[in-house]
């Protein structure tokens, strides 16, 4: 079983949906926690970055930890043709560790 | 453009050969990250450098090595490669030692024929 689990999708949306992503893990020493966007032959960039439970809103994007369920959510709201990408979650126990990552959910979000 | 930079951005050996991979890590920053993305895997953690030091290791196989050099650009080799080997190579890099806001390249895609 894998540390961080990730459901593949595809996840097809109408323009304008609020996008519902999620990841779950096994490991309760995480304490940071970080939602990545991969378009296609690209490499990931950051999107949200948060530390320990609780929600974080950063524009159209709401990231919510909760680590009783370790279970992590990203939500991006009025989702965009240009949202379309993989998103990929991530995770560490520490600032200074290296990053587990989920293997990503691509998202479809049609006009 | 990221700022991280990542030659050659596709290349395609044949099993049993020898490869190097370059990065070069956006301006001012020391850490240097390389992950493997295939697509059973997702991404893996191989190693990390830090103003030239070594300092963390994942799941780099033994025929995998890596260095950082006092430019602070990076190098991955890979020797002895096997299919299973294919697959995308990213290198990320941060201002210090902490793991916030990553800047990945566009890797460089590796094909073993």
């Amino acid at each position: 079983q894998k540390e961080v689990e990730q459901d593949p999708g595809p996840l097809s949306v109408p323009e304008g949906a609020i996008v519902s992503l999620n990841c779950t893990y096994s490991n309760s020493a995480f304490q940071y926690f970080m939602w990545y966007r991969q378009y296609s032959r690209k490499g990931p960039e950051l999107l949200m970055y948060t530390y320990s439970s609780g929600n974080k809103e950063d524009g159209r994007f709401t990231a919510q930890v909760d680590k009783s369920s370790k279970y992590i959510s990203l939500f991006i709201r009025d989702s965009q043709p240009s949202d379309s990408a993989t998103y990929l979650c991530a995770m560490s126990e520490d600032a200074g560790n290296k990053l587990t990552f989920g293997g990503g959910t691509r998202v479809l979000v049609k006009p | 453009d990221s700022g991280v930079t990542q030659t050659p951005k596709h290349l395609i050996t044949a099993t049993g050969q020898r490869v190097t991979l370059r990065c070069s890590p956006r301006s001012g920053d020391l850490s240097v990250y390389w992950y493997q993305q295939s697509l059973d895997q997702g991404l893996q953690f191989l190693i990390q450098y830090y103003n030239g030091e070594e300092r963390a290791k994942g799941n780099i196989l033994e025929r995998f090595s890596a260095q950082q050099f006092p430019d602070l650009h990076s190098e991955l080799n890979l020797s002895s490669l096997e299919l299973g080997d294919s697959a995308l190579y990213f290198c990320a890099s941060t201002p210090d030692t902490l793991n916030y806001g990553y800047t990945f390249g566009s890797g460089t895609r590796l094909t073993v024929v």
